[in-house]
């Protein structure tokens, strides 16, 4: 089993939806987690941040991690054509090593 | 402006052809690290570097070698490249990975190996 599962999709929906990204992890020990972007041709770039358990929120974008069932989550409001991306997410584990999940390539259709 | 490149983006080679891809990190991190990403498996990581001379294995070292004699420089190293090692290559850096510190990715580096 992998450490942090995602579904790669693809996921296309339209312009203004909201959006949900999904992750589940098998350690209970990870205790930070992120979700990077990734445009075409582009290397990953941070989008979010969390640490343990709650949500955090930064504009359109919320992350959430439920330690409880091991699930992390990325929601996109109003979603916009410039979301189109790969997103991954990502845990640490230990002091030495980020372990990412597959990613989930979205569209945003106009 | 704060950046890690790589070069080349781009690189056909052939089996056994020993080939380097070079790393460079502007921003003084201290942690360096490949990746390699494939389809369906994401990011893979292969080697980290927590400081000068201090390397060690990722998830997937076999075929790869690194050195860290410079903070800002990071090659990564294939001796003898073999068509399962066609991939999707990226470096990134990192002030360290305590508490919230942010790995930065370069651009990557599309390696075909025939």
């Amino acid at each position: 089993q992998k450490e942090v599962e995602q579904d790669p999709g693809p996921l296309s929906v339209p312009e203004g939806a909201i959006v949900s990204l999904n992750c589940t992890y098998s350690n209970s020990a990870f205790q930070y987690f992120m979700w990077y972007r990734q445009y075409s041709r582009k290397g990953p770039e941070l989008l979010m941040y969390t640490y343990s358990s709650g949500n955090k929120e930064d504009g359109r974008f919320t992350a959430q991690v439920d330690k409880s069932s091991k699930y992390i989550s990325l929601f996109i409001r109003d979603s916009q054509p410039s979301d189109s991306a790969t997103y991954l997410c990502a845990t640490k584990e230990g002091a030495q090593k980020l372990v990412f999940g597959q990613g989930t390539r979205l569209t945003i259709n106009p | 402006e704060a950046q890690v490149t790589q070069n080349p983006r781009y690189l056909i080679t052939v089996t056994g052809k020993k080939l380097t891809v070079t790393c460079s990190q502007n921003m003084n991190h201290e942690y360096m690290s490949w990746y390699r990403q494939d389809p369906g498996l994401g990011l893979r990581q292969i080697y980290y570097s927590m400081n000068v001379e201090v390397t060690d294995k990722g998830d997937v070292p076999e075929g790869y070698k690194v050195s860290r004699k410079e903070k800002r420089n990071f090659p990564l190293i294939l001796e003898s490249p073999s068509p399962n090692q066609t991939s999707l290559y990226f470096c990134a850096s990192s002030e360290g990975l305590a508490g919230e510190d942010t790995q930065y990715f370069g651009p990557g580096t599309r390696l075909t190996v025939l």
